[in-house]
């Protein structure tokens, strides 16, 4: 089936740094990418939809300008956290989309663990 | 409110027996997802039911999507440990572009 890669798997930074978190699908094309946000044994929160070629849509209560997507590529799209703080930690992951014909697809990346000291 | 109420939100239960799932709404669905996650990695497709009244089987697992297309059950047969993990329902909608997930089920199978 597709894959969906997402790197890095875990980064520990110190308060005040940014941190980018790549994600690729690395055998399909996709015009839309997602961002969630994960707390333990909790479902998944939507942060933002990216799109290929044009600005992403946050969610309400999602910051822009402290969580940056840029989707450049039909196979990448990267989150970065700026100025990160600790109550920033979290589960982060992407999901892509897959447009088949009559049947759309959503794969996961396997997350990435911020961790903000 | 939530538009996707699953239950229950967690549940633990011994190694053989059986159990279900539940993700209900209000809203009709074009197609509802199955997803497992396991700690520390990203959710897995389970099936996808598109028809209403459909019955998918997966091994143990039994998916049913609701014949008005607002609710799915996952029933869970003779559970192992291997089964344990975090179950997640999502919904699209027709004119959305995202999918809606429920808070999920957390289920853990002691042997």
């Amino acid at each position: 089936g597709a894959v969906v890669s997402q790197h890095p798997s875990r980064v520990i930074c110190k308060s005040g740094t940014s941190v980018k978190i790549e994600c690729r699908s690395l055998d399909f094309q996709a015009t839309t990418m997602f961002w969630y946000r994960q707390f333990p044994k909790q479902s998944l929160m939507l942060m933002a939809t990216s799109n290929e070629g044009s600005k992403a849509t946050y969610e309400q209560g999602v910051e822009k300008d402290k969580f940056l997507i840029n989707h450049a590529s039909l196979t990448l799209s990267t989150l970065t956290v700026t100025s990160a703080h600790p109550e920033d930690s979290s589960f982060y992951i992407c999901s892509a989309r897959q447009d088949l014909q009559a049947n759309e697809k959503l794969f996961f990346g396997s997350g990435t663990q911020l961790s903000v000291l | 409110t939530q538009l996707l109420e699953q239950s229950p939100q967690f549940l633990s239960i011994q190694e053989g027996e059986n159990l279900t799932v539940y993700c209900n709404s209000s809203s009709v669905f074009s197609s509802l997802q199955w997803y497992r996650q396991e700690p520390g990695e990203g959710p897995v497709l389970l099936v996808t039911v598109v028809t209403g009244g459909e019955v998918k089987k997966l091994k143990r697992l039994t998916f049913q999507f609701g014949d008005a297309r607002k609710d799915s059950s996952l029933h869970i047969t003779a559970a192992q440990t291997g089964d344990t993990g975090l179950y997640l329902c999502a919904g699209a909608r027709s004119g959305y572009s995202t999918l809606t997930f429920g808070k999920g089920t957390m289920l853990l199978v002691s042997p």
